[in-house]
């Protein structure tokens, strides 16, 4: 089986613009989760979604927002980039049952500037 | 408020020695237990999860972990370092009734040869 994809795996905006990552999860996973990684702050929740619909979201600003289709692919959109939004982006995909392991794409490098 | 502790930044341990990284828990209820591994430049590779049962869980590379329920630890453990296990570890934990994943901050590993 293919693992979980993001594209790009590399990004670079300026402050203000505004930016769309894009996760494939593994076939047949139905949840997709997104975090944020920093070297300050590690691995931060920002949100999740099972059958198109946002299922747990964490203490971020309304400026990142997410959703997922029905195939299962979720995006991710962060408007009005901050350098503070510099970061390793994550999507992780798993089956949705209780106790299910998330699997992790690469990521996605996000550099502001 | 529920949390993931890993109280050491970084662990040095020479190869062919005995490791444990360290991670402790505040979470209510019987939560799921994660390790990943992460290598540079790289998304999060699942290792291990206690879900119920043994408390002695065996994982990928040799690695394993043991639950105490009573110090609310699930500290990972390895009976010979190698030099391929020098990367960053993650604890995690799912809060009972949620989908909601907690990670620790991280420990990097660093196997002397």
């Amino acid at each position: 089986k293919a693992g979980v994809t993001q594209t790009p795996r590399y990004l670079i905006k300026t402050r203000g613009q505004q930016v769309t990552l894009s996760c494939s999860p593994i076939s047949g996973h139905r949840s997709v989760s997104w975090y944020q990684q920093t070297p300050g702050q590690g691995l931060q929740f920002l949100f999740e979604y099972f059958s198109e619909t946002q299922r747990n979201k964490g203490n971020f600003p309304g400026r990142f927002s997410g959703r997922q289709f029905s195939n299962s692919r979720s995006e991710m959109n962060v408007s009005t980039l901050e350098l503070g939004d510099s970061a390793l982006y994550l999507c992780a995909s798993s089956l949705s049952l209780a106790g299910e392991t998330q699997y992790f794409g690469p990521g996605t490098r996000l550099l502001v500037l | 408020a529920q949390s993931v502790a890993q109280p050491e930044d970084q662990v040095n341990v020479a190869e062919g020695n005995p490791l444990t990284v360290k991670c402790t828990y505040s979470v209510s209820g019987n939560p799921y237990l994660f390790w990943y591994v992460q290598y540079p430049n790289r998304g999060l590779q699942f290792l291990l999860k206690y879900i119920t049962g043994d408390n002695l869980v065996k994982g990928s590379y040799g690695f394993e972990a043991e639950f105490n329920k009573s110090q609310t630890s699930f500290h990972l453990k390895k009976p010979s370092a190698l030099v391929s296990d020098s990367a960053l570890y993650f604890c995690a934990v799912r809060v009972p009734g949620t989908y909601k994943y907690i990670f620790g901050t991280g420990t990097r590993l660093k196997v002397l040869a």
